[in-house]
């Protein structure tokens, strides 16, 4: 069955560097967009960054473009997003998602990893 | 960017119930609406895609319809499981944003 599994989440300071994860199983990865959404503490869900099945491709929201940087590896079966320079508006539950049948219909979720920016 | 206005933020039924959550586009984005369904703690969980297709899975209680900047969600005969929060999302444009969801309560 499909799974996602995300990992990486902690406290870090304000300025602070992250690198979280996303583990997937049980479908072909590589044909597929990967997504980043997050929700901060009673907020909506926001989309956050997506790579294509193409590594090269790769698009962010304008909050995070400079900052975060997300990358794949086909053959792990995995994503990456490396986060710099946190702020506290980047505190939230962070979620990978699987794109199908196109790259933003999210059929798929990982359970989260908690991220919280605080001093 | 496009913005997503959902009516009500709450509401409260019965089991039972039919209920309808609206969604509004700041701009036409055509048919590209999906909508979530997301219970505490847990990830959200895609329930209807383009508007109006339900993903497969999905009970046939649930449906969708609309177009251009209008849309709608509606669930029929309320299940105990069915009480959760539902967001419509739009497809059409970064940064696919997401409404602020409707949290359907027991009255």
């Amino acid at each position: 069955q499909v799974q996602l599994v995300e990992s990486g989440g902690a406290l870090v300071k304000p300025g602070g560097s992250l690198r979280l994860s996303c583990v997937a199983s049980g479908f072909i990865f590589s044909d597929h967009y990967i997504s980043w959404i997050r929700q901060g503490p009673g907020q909506r869900l926001e989309w956050i960054s997506s790579i294509g099945d193409n590594p090269r491709t790769v698009f962010y929201t304008e909050s995070v473009k400079g900052r975060f940087t997300m990358s794949r590896d086909n053959a792990k079966n995995s994503v990456s997003l490396q986060m710099n320079n946190l702020r506290p508006e980047d505190t939230g539950v962070y979620y990978c998602a699987r794109g199908e049948p196109v790259p933003q219909i999210w059929d798929y979720w990982g359970q989260g990893t908690s991220v919280t920016v605080s001093s | 960017d496009i913005q997503m206005t959902q009516s009500p933020s709450s509401l409260s039924a019965s089991v039972g119930d039919n209920v309808t959550v609206a969604c509004q586009a700041s701009e036409d984005v055509s048919i590209y609406v999906n909508w979530y369904q997301q219970k505490p703690g847990s990830a959200p969980r895609l329930l209807i895609y383009d508007a109006s297709t339900l993903q497969t899975g999905v009970s046939s209680r649930f449906s969708a319809s609309g177009g251009g900047t209008d849309f709608t969600f509606t669930i029929r005969g309320l299940q105990p499981e069915d009480f959760a929060v539902y967001y419509c999302q739009e497809h059409n444009d970064m940064p696919f944003a997401f409404g602020q969801g409707t949290k359907l309560e027991i009255k």
